[in-house]
């Protein structure tokens, strides 16, 4: 079956912690996205790459880092300097078509609390 | 920097109505992208617009793309039950290449 996978599903931290979102897709895209979504929010972008061994920041990427050394995986980790690290993350991928990109297909998303 | 900007926020519609939700970028978009999210998932694709002027239809859902391309639309005709979750535009510019952002989403309730 081909499609973008997140692990795990449910996540808890204890605050102070570092922890990495798992994000890894077999569907041969080029690009790859990290977003943000808070209850009753919209998705904000925290990183994004379009090739591997490159990425750039989103909107929102402090206290975030993440890496892209195989195409098919894009981990996030959220760090401690992060204030407010409980939300729902999602990742996605898509393909690039010249300038443009197709659709993006999303994973089942990472629900974290930080405690 | 690019901001999307959807309106409304909230949508309440009685099933049978119609409803238009409407996204407005600061600046000109290459394409936009349509996504639903049904509660407790994840946006899943509905539609791409590319050219100014371009409007598709998805059964009772029909999408446009301004001749401006700094704003989009989707308008849903007969409503059901169905048509509950959250609906985001999305943008990508000439500018950011790649950056895929979002709007803020319009979710719908739909009352029997």
């Amino acid at each position: 079956d081909g499609g973008i996978t997140q692990s795990p599903k449910y996540l808890f931290r204890k605050e102070g912690q570092n922890v990495t979102l798992s994000c890894e897709q077999n569907l041969n895209h080029d690009a790859m996205y990290w977003y943000r979504q808070d209850p009753g929010q919209g998705l904000r972008l925290i990183y994004y790459s379009q090739i591997v061994n490159d990425f750039q920041k989103g909107d929102i990427a402090e206290g975030y880092s993440v890496s892209r050394e195989k195409k098919e995986s894009f981990p996030l980790t959220v760090t401690s300097a992060q204030k407010n690290p409980t939300a729902f993350y999602l990742c996605a991928s898509s393909e690039r078509q010249g300038t443009m990109n197709t659709e993006a297909f999303f994973g089942q998303g990472t629900r974290l609390t930080v405690v | 920097g690019q901001q999307v900007m959807q309106i409304p926020q909230y949508q309440h519609v009685q099933e049978g109505e119609d409803f238009t939700t409407y996204c407005n970028s600061s600046t000109t978009l290459s394409n936009i992208q349509w996504y639903k999210q049904r509660p407790g998932g994840h946006p899943v694709f509905l539609i791409q617009l590319v050219k100014s002027g371009e409007v598709k239809k998805q059964k009772r859902l029909t999408f446009q793309f301004g001749e401006a391309k700094k704003n989009s639309s989707l308008h849903i005709t007969a409503t059901q039950t169905t048509d509950v979750g959250t609906y985001f535009c999305a943008g990508l510019t000439t500018d950011s290449w790649g950056k895929l952002q979002f709007g803020a989403g319009t979710q719908v309730v739909v009352t029997p």
